[in-house]
């Protein structure tokens, strides 16, 4: 079965950096698009970013440019999503979802990692 | 950016009732090849990552009760809830898989009365 499983929970302070990863199982890694999104407490869900596992190629969201990179491994099926210069409100849980064919731009979100909690505190 | 703008933000049903969500794209997300909209619904329980229950706006995902249903078209969604359950309490987000930056509406937090 597909299976999205995240790296543990982290604690940054202010201007540190934080890398993320996403290790997939049971379907071929480089089949689908790999997205990540965010959750910061009792809030909604904001879009991060995208990458294609097969060519490495990323698309962001225009407010985290700059700030974010995604990477990926494909000899163990890992996606990575690296954010810098981290400020209190990137205080958040961070989702892997698995979204729609490589074949295809549109796709729904339909498997999801458990989840990584990142905590940026003084 | 697609804006996607969910109403009501909070919903209180009894039991066995029904539970009605509406969720409004800002331009039209649909998919002319297959004549679809690319809507997807999602069900996120506390301390759980959201669920996919819909996609193309109208297909439920394998294994979700036949009691939620989507519908729509044009710039106007809704999820529809036929008969709510205790389980069914959590809060649930529409999504547009159209273009980039996919967006999301703000929520809607259901409860049972």
């Amino acid at each position: 079965q597909v299976q999205l499983v995240q790296s543990g929970a982290e604690v940054k302070k202010p201007g540190a950096s934080v890398k993320v990863s996403c290790k997939a199982s049971g379907y071929i890694f480089t089949s689908y698009y790999l997205h990540w999104v965010r959750q910061a407490p009792g809030q909604g869900l904001e879009w991060m970013g995208t990458i294609n596992p097969r060519s490495g190629s990323t698309t962001y969201a225009q407010s985290f440019q700059g700030r974010v990179t995604m990477t990926r491994d494909t000899s163990t099926s890992t996606v990575y999503m690296e954010q810098s210069s981290l400020r209190s409100d990137d205080t958040a849980v961070y989702y892997c979802a698995r979204g729609g064919s490589i074949l295809m731009w549109f796709g729904e979100f339909d498997h999801w990692g458990q989840g990584t909690l990142v905590t940026v505190s003084p | 950016d697609i804006v996607m703008t969910q109403s009501p933000d909070s919903l209180a049903v009894s039991l066995g009732e029904r539970a009605t969500i509406n969720c409004k794209s800002s331009q039209t997300i649909l998919y002319s090849s297959n004549k679809k909209n690319c809507l997807a619904w999602y069900q996120q329980k506390p301390g759980q990552p959201p669920k996919l229950l819909i996609h193309w706006a109208s297909t439920r995902e394998s294994g979700v009760p036949d009691r939620f249903s989507g519908s729509g078209s044009g710039t106007d969604f809704t999820l529809t809830i036929t008969s709510l359950q205790a389980e069914d309490v959590a809060v649930y987000y529409c999504q547009q898989y159209f273009t980039t930056p996919r967006t999301f509406g703000q929520g809607t937090k259901l409860e049972i009365k």
